[in-house]
């Protein structure tokens, strides 16, 4: 069974950036592609960008480009987001998810918050 | 960018009423549309993928319809655990987004 645990909270300064991780267990990166979601406080989903092991793509949405790095370490099986230049509007929750043979993202890490604050 | 639209943005209803929930994209999407129940503090959970496609483990009383532009969620008898804010997601084309979200609550 695939699981997704991603890293614990962080608490930033405005300019700043912050790495989150999501290890993978019951699979391997190789196989998943790893997809990254926030939801700011009392706020919708958003979806940020992804990575695609089979083509090696990573695809950012246009709101982050710029500042949004999305990596792996495949020795470890866990993927990484990075967000730079934080701002008070990046303070959120964030979730990594993967799509499983449905297409959807039927598996999700538990979340890390992000606090943007001076 | 699709745009997803979901009505309404909120909902009371009562146990054992029979719910509908609509989401509208901006553009064709063919079948790629998910439904995800959320309930405070916890990650999403996939309910329907393909727009009619019941998760495993999903109670039946859940179903999806639609393609092209227009979906819907149904709930055919709500039950207690059944209040949370349910969002649509299209998977049709980069960037994948979300609708808004409704937000059901107890009448």
């Amino acid at each position: 069974q695939v699981q997704l645990v991603q890293s614990g909270a962080e608490v930033k300064r405005p300019g700043a950036s912050v790495k989150v991780s999501c290890m993978i267990s019951g699979s391997t990166l190789t196989e998943l592609s790893i997809h990254w979601v926030r939801q700011g406080p009392g706020n919708g989903l958003e979806w940020m960008g992804a990575f695609d092991p089979e083509d090696g793509e990573r695809i950012y949405a246009q709101k982050f480009q710029g500042r949004v790095s999305m990596t792996e370490a495949t020795s470890t099986d866990t993927a990484y987001m990075e967000l730079s230049s934080l701002r008070s509007e990046d303070t959120a929750v964030y979730y990594c998810a993967t799509p499983g043979r449905t297409g959807s993202f039927d598996i999700w890490g538990q979340g890390t918050t992000v606090t943007v604050s001076s | 960018d699709i745009q997803m639209t979901q009505s309404p943005s909120s909902l009371s209803a009562s146990v054992g009423d029979r719910v509908t929930i609509t989401c509208r994209a901006s553009q064709y999407i063919s079948a790629y549309l998910s439904w995800y129940q959320q309930k405070p503090g916890k990650a999403p959970k996939l309910l329907i993928y393909a727009a009619s496609s019941l998760q495993n483990g999903v109670p039946s009383r859940f179903s999806g319809s639609g393609s092209g532009t227009d979906f819907t969620l149904t709930i055919s008898s709500l039950q207690p655990e059944d209040f949370a804010t349910y969002y649509c997601q299209q998977s049709y084309r980069s960037p994948y987004t979300f609708g808004q979200g409704t937000k059901l609550e107890i009448k």
